[in-house]
């Protein structure tokens, strides 16, 4: 079974561009999450959706930042523009179900992203 | 969200057991214990979980007392590749996990 890929494995970016981020979660997965951490710091949660709809968004820095899942199945985080920042690794990760005791996550290898 | 505590590193040799434990204190009732490995340049694995007494697993065993305020994730023997940092999360669903800075095991030959 494949596990989470994510796309690009590294990007590098000027100050003002945009970029997106793809996750294209396990199949049959309904819940899909987006994290980063930024250097020297700790992983941090960005959103949560289940299917199509976001259902916590909370950790989304700014507007600068715009995650879809159209359809339910991959989803793309765009940062648009980019600052300095935003520069950091880019975790997705996908699980089966939501619920009490069922929080195994199952993460891709990230997206390095580096903004000049 | 419960926050958690752990030792910021620890070292060990092949062949022994590791046990690495996290403080929990404001844990809460509905609360589940995961713990998530994470090798460099990878994203966090899923170790364990549990929500009390013992649970174990072909890769760990997860201690957790009975007041729940703490818990301790056993590695029998480790090797050189249980090399990596170790994630101790509190929280009741599958949502908003939030990681803290975890533990980093050296494992020496």
């Amino acid at each position: 079974e494949a596990g989470v890929t994510q796309f690009p494995s590294h990007s590098v970016i000027e100050k003002g561009q945009t970029v997106t981020l793809r996750c294209d979660p396990i199949s049959g997965h309904d819940n899909l999450y987006w994290y980063r951490r930024v250097m020297g710091k700790e992983i941090k949660f960005l959103l949560h959706f289940v299917k199509e709809s976001k259902q916590d968004e909370s950790g989304m820095p700014n507007n600068r930042f715009l995650a879809e899942r159209t359809g339910g199945t991959y989803s793309t985080l765009k940062v648009q523009p980019a600052e300095l920042e935003d520069s950091g690794v880019y975790f997705c990760a996908s699980s089966q179900e939501t619920g009490q005791g069922n929080n195994e996550q199952f993460f891709g290898p990230g997206t390095r992203l580096t903004v000049l | 969200l419960a926050k958690t505590t752990q030792p910021i590193s620890m070292d060990s040799y092949e062949g022994q057991e590791v046990n690495i434990t996290c403080s929990h204190n404001n844990i809460a009732t509905n609360d589940y214990i995961t713990w998530y490995q994470q090798f460099p340049s990878q994203g966090p694995r899923f170790i364990i979980q549990g929500y009390k007494t013992k649970v174990t697993n072909e890769v760990a065993s997860l201690f957790i007392p009975a007041d729940r305020k703490s818990s301790t994730l056993s590695l029998p023997r480790v090797s050189l590749s249980d090399t990596a940092v170790y994630y101790c999360l509190v929280g009741e669903g599958g949502f908003k996990t939030i990681f803290g800075a975890g533990t980093r095991l050296f494992v020496k030959a």
